[in-house]
């Protein structure tokens, strides 16, 4: 069963500060991955898809990227402002669109 | 541009009642899922539709039915609510089961006393 893990669980930066969040897959055999934003209370938003194909996508001021042979991904964003402190999670499939998600990780961005 | 729609948005049930979770989708999406978040846990896949017509397990489908109504609806039934299934169900949407980004809906919060 694949089992995903998000660090760090909780993140507080000042606004402008570039910053990184770590997902991690124990099969690493990761087919599409996705990127998410959830707000409290609310669903998830897509951030970024990279599919099977892809190793990096960007959009903005965000860029994800995957490393298929250690089954990690990372999510860049730069210069962050406050309206991106939300939970972002990350989620990977070993065939189609057959998810597993992290935990997340909170972002809080301080004026 | 709706996108997914869930209903309804609140539920609480007494255990062993039955209730169904509605989803539909306005994308002209083939695939369809439901998933449920509980916390310090990851959304856990409950079922899924790759394809009109077709429903498959995912992680965590005791408990659970799904009936593909069409392209657009996708319906998630408790046949008899256990305290275990308070969660939030969220309905997602892609373009195939191979393509395409998931579109999740704003979620259906259910409590079973």
């Amino acid at each position: 069963k694949q089992e995903v893990t998000q660090i760090p669980a909780a993140l507080s930066v000042p606004e402008g500060e570039n910053l990184v969040l770590n997902c991690s897959f124990t099969d690493s055999a990761i087919y599409n991955l996705q990127w998410f934003r959830q707000d409290p209370g609310k669903g998830l938003t897509s951030l970024l898809l990279i599919q099977s194909s892809q190793r990096e996508q960007t959009s903005g001021r965000l860029n994800a990227s995957l490393d298929k042979s250690s089954g990690r991904s990372t999510l860049y964003i730069a210069a962050s402002q406050p309206g991106d402190s939300a939970t972002y999670l990350c989620a990977g499939s070993n065939t189609g669109n057959q998810f597993y998600f992290g935990t997340g990780t909170s972002l809080t961005v301080i004026p | 541009n709706a996108g997914v729609t869930q209903t309804p948005k609140f539920q609480v049930l007494k255990t062993g009642q039955s209730m169904t979770l509605q989803c539909a989708q306005d994308m002209n999406h083939n695939s369809m899922y439901w998933y449920r978040q509980d916390p310090g846990m990851g959304l856990r896949l409950i079922y899924y539709s790759a394809s009109e017509g077709t429903t498959d397990k995912g992680e965590v489908p005791n408990g659970y039915n799904v009936s593909r109504l069409n392209k657009r609806e996708f319906s998630l039934r408790l046949e008899s609510a256990a305290p275990s299934q308070t969660s939030v169900y969220f309905c997602a949407s892609s373009e195939g089961f191979y393509t395409g980004e998931l579109f999740f809906g704003e979620g259906s919060r259910l409590t079973v006393l």
